[in-house]
């Protein structure tokens, strides 16, 4: 059983660039969670999905990211007109079910905005 | 809301002396709490988390934490360390149940260097 794949690992865009970064859930979990580090600090909640529904976005910018984890394929995260601010380290999670004692963290996708 | 504060961004132990990394959480519910440990450019690996029952839970790689409702706290302890202990270190909280929907609430982290 694989674990949580993301994709790419690492990802070098201009600034006013787009940025897709995608999680593949393990097998047979249906939520995902995206997390972000910025440099020096800790992870902070983005966004919380099930298949085709985002539950819980409270932690997403208001403008320019969004994210979906449609009926088949992986979830995506995508940041449109990337800025410096931007470069961080984005991860998901996966549960079979909403309980964060279930989940299980991806490597991570470096972004790096130049 | 919740808030996990790791007390020390930095660490720094001799091999083979005791690792002891600070975590205090504050939760309006009965909370979860997680270990993780993220080696240099790579993800999160949970060393051991505390959700009922015994308040010292054991984790991996000899590591073991004491839920402390009193306190608040969730230590993270290792007798001794081991150089390839290095590493960054984060103290998470959960809610248990209610609207939370599962997610982390995460410290900043500690990064433990052990040296010779």
């Amino acid at each position: 059983n694989a674990g949580v794949m993301q994709n790419p690992r690492h990802l070098v865009r201009r600034r006013g660039q787009e940025a897709r970064l995608r999680c593949s859930p393990m097998k047979g979990h249906s939520h995902v969670y995206w997390y972000r580090q910025l440099p020096e600090e800790g992870l902070k909640f983005m966004v919380y999905l099930q298949k085709e529904n985002i539950i819980d976005e409270s932690g997403m910018p208001k403008e320019r990211f969004s994210a979906e984890f449609p009926k088949e394929g992986p979830s995506i995260l995508r940041i449109q007109q990337v800025v410096r601010g931007d470069s961080a380290a984005y991860f998901c999670a996966s549960s079979p079910r909403e309980l964060a004692t279930e989940a299980f963290f991806g490597q991570g996708t470096r972004l790096t905005v130049v | 809301a919740q808030s996990v504060t790791q007390l020390g961004s930095h660490v720094s132990v001799s091999e083979g002396a005791l690792v002891l990394l600070r975590c205090n959480y504050s939760s309006s519910v009965p909370p979860y709490l997680f270990w993780y440990v993220q080696y240099p450019n790579q993800g999160l690996q949970l060393l051991l988390k505390y959700t009922t029952g015994a308040t010292l839970v054991k984790g991996i790689n000899g590591f073991e934490a004491e839920f402390k409702k009193s306190e608040t706290s969730f230590h993270l302890t290792k007798p001794s360390a081991h150089m390839s202990d290095a590493a960054e270190y984060f103290c998470a909280v959960s809610d248990t149940g209610g609207t939370s929907y599962g997610k982390l609430t995460f410290g900043q982290g500690t990064i433990l260097t052990v040296h010779p």
